[in-house]
């Protein structure tokens, strides 16, 4: 069955540090990936998408990630975080279908 | 440009009742697609609407079903509610088109409205 999972439930860094999520995916095939943040009170938000072409994308506040097709993985990157970076983090796939399979999230939280 | 807009923001119900939520899509999307949150978990797919009409559906009971309109807006109807169906319910749009005969979409996601059920 088509699965996306997060190993990472909470995580908690100081500013400065670097950032990684994890997150892997289970489709056959072409896959459509894509990281969603949402920050306290406000709705979810695209931070990078892949849909093929280069591996490594690039997104919106300094965010990144690369997709490893042999590993099954697209994780999240970012080399230095901020304070205003705490936030929960979604990574979601689409393979051949429509909907959007979510991962059930990752909390981080900036200490500053 | 107004994005996702869903209305009403929050909602409480009773066990049994019925209640319909509204999705507003983003200008120049013709595609919406729900979701159902519950606490502390990603989003479940439901149901996605083109054209007026239901493309795919996710394993939810019959008792959700949905509408597309003309203008593209969409609604969510949810019929003899359960405890359980007390979550943030994600209204997302998108544009549908092919690259390369492959399916391309983005879903922009609307505030979503919190459904206390009972």
């Amino acid at each position: 069955a088509q699965s996306v999972s997060q190993h990472n439930h909470h995580v908690i860094l100081s500013e400065a540090a670097s950032l990684e999520l994890g997150c892997n995916y289970s489709y056959g095939g072409t896959v459509n990936l894509f990281w969603y943040v949402q920050y306290p009170g406000q709705h979810l938000q695209l931070l990078l998408k892949y849909f093929s072409g280069d591996p490594l994308v690039k997104g919106i506040k300094g965010f990144e990630a690369e997709f490893i097709k042999s590993k099954f993985s697209f994780n999240l990157r970012k080399p230095s975080v901020q304070w205003s970076d705490t936030a929960e983090y979604f990574c979601a796939g689409a393979s051949g279908t429509y909907k959007y399979i979510f991962g059930t999230g990752t909390r981080l939280k900036v200490l500053a | 440009d107004a994005g996702v807009t869903q209305s009403p923001t929050h909602l409480i119900k009773t066990r049994g009742q019925q209640v319909t939520l509204r999705c507003s899509p983003k200008s120049g999307h013709d595609t919406v697609s729900w979701y159902q949150q519950a606490l502390g978990q990603g989003p479940q797919f439901i149901f996605q609407y083109y054209e007026e009409e239901e493309r795919q559906r996710g394993n939810f009971p019959d008792r959700f079903s949905g509408h597309q309109f003309p203008n593209y807006s969409s609604e969510l109807n949810v019929n003899a509610l359960l405890l359980g169906d007390s979550a943030l319910y994600l209204c997302a749009s998108s544009f549908f088109f092919l690259r390369n005969r492959r399916h391309s979409e983005t879903q922009y996601f609307g505030p979503g409205t919190r459904l206390l059920v009972l």
